[in-house]
């Protein structure tokens, strides 16, 4: 089976401006979670997404957001881009249950200037 | 906050020699998982145990889980430099439904 894709893997925006993080997990799974990555903070947990409905969030800002399409893909969205969110995110696909083992992707690097 | 908390933050050793990481935890857990990441890619899941297990092996690996203490711990023997990366503990709220929770990880080096 193919692993976690992760697109684009590299984004450099400039303040203020939005992005669209794109996510496929592996074939028959239908969790997705996300994950932000910081040297500072850590990996920190965004959301998860299960059969298209948001399962879990973190606490991170309504700017926030994601969405899980019906062949569970999924994407996040961050609006009004700051310097703090210069990170790596981190998507990972799980079977089922929220605990079950995550399949994590690449991750994509986004660099705010 | 279930968040667990790895010990030491960072470990540097020799080829061949072992390995021990610490993951401590504050509440009931459903399982406790460990992961490793290379510098700057995806987590890559090692070993899952759970709560009513008290060790367990994968190769080189072996885990064990305290859960009247709260902790875990994951050894590497015989360890290689290919071994060098950043070793997370990840625990599960029983139920299973809630978040997975990451500690901030132990970075092992480890030196040829």
């Amino acid at each position: 089976k193919a692993g976690v894709t992760q697109t684009p893997r590299y984004l450099i925006k400039t303040r203020g401006q939005q992005v669209t993080l794109s996510c496929s997990p592996i074939s028959g799974h239908r969790s997705v979670s996300w994950y932000q990555q910081t040297p500072g903070q850590g990996l920190q947990f965004l959301f998860e997404y299960f059969s298209e409905t948001q399962r879990n969030k973190g606490n991170f800002p309504g700017r926030f957001s994601g969405r899980q399409f019906s062949n569970s893909r999924s994407e996040m969205n961050v609006s009004t881009l700051e310097l703090g969110d210069s990170a790596l995110y981190l998507c990972a696909s799980s079977l089922g249950q929220t605990t079950d083992t995550q399949y994590f992707g690449p991750g994509t690097r986004l660099t705010v200037l | 906050s279930q968040q667990g908390e790895e010990d030491p933050q960072a470990l540097s050793i020799q080829e061949g020699e072992n390995a021990t990481m610490n993951c401590s935890y504050k509440t009931s857990i459903n399982n406790l998982q460990w992961y490793r990441q290379n510098s700057g890619r995806g987590l890559v899941h090692l070993i899952l145990i759970r709560s009513n297990e008290r060790e367990k092996h994968s190769g080189r690996l072996r885990v064990t889980l305290d859960t009247s203490k709260k902790s875990s711990s994951l050894l590497i023997t015989a360890s290689r430099a290919a071994d060098t990366a950043s070793y997370f503990c990840a625990t599960g709220a029983q139920g299973g439904s809630e978040k997975l929770v990451f500690g901030k990880g132990t970075k092992l080096t480890v030196n040829p």
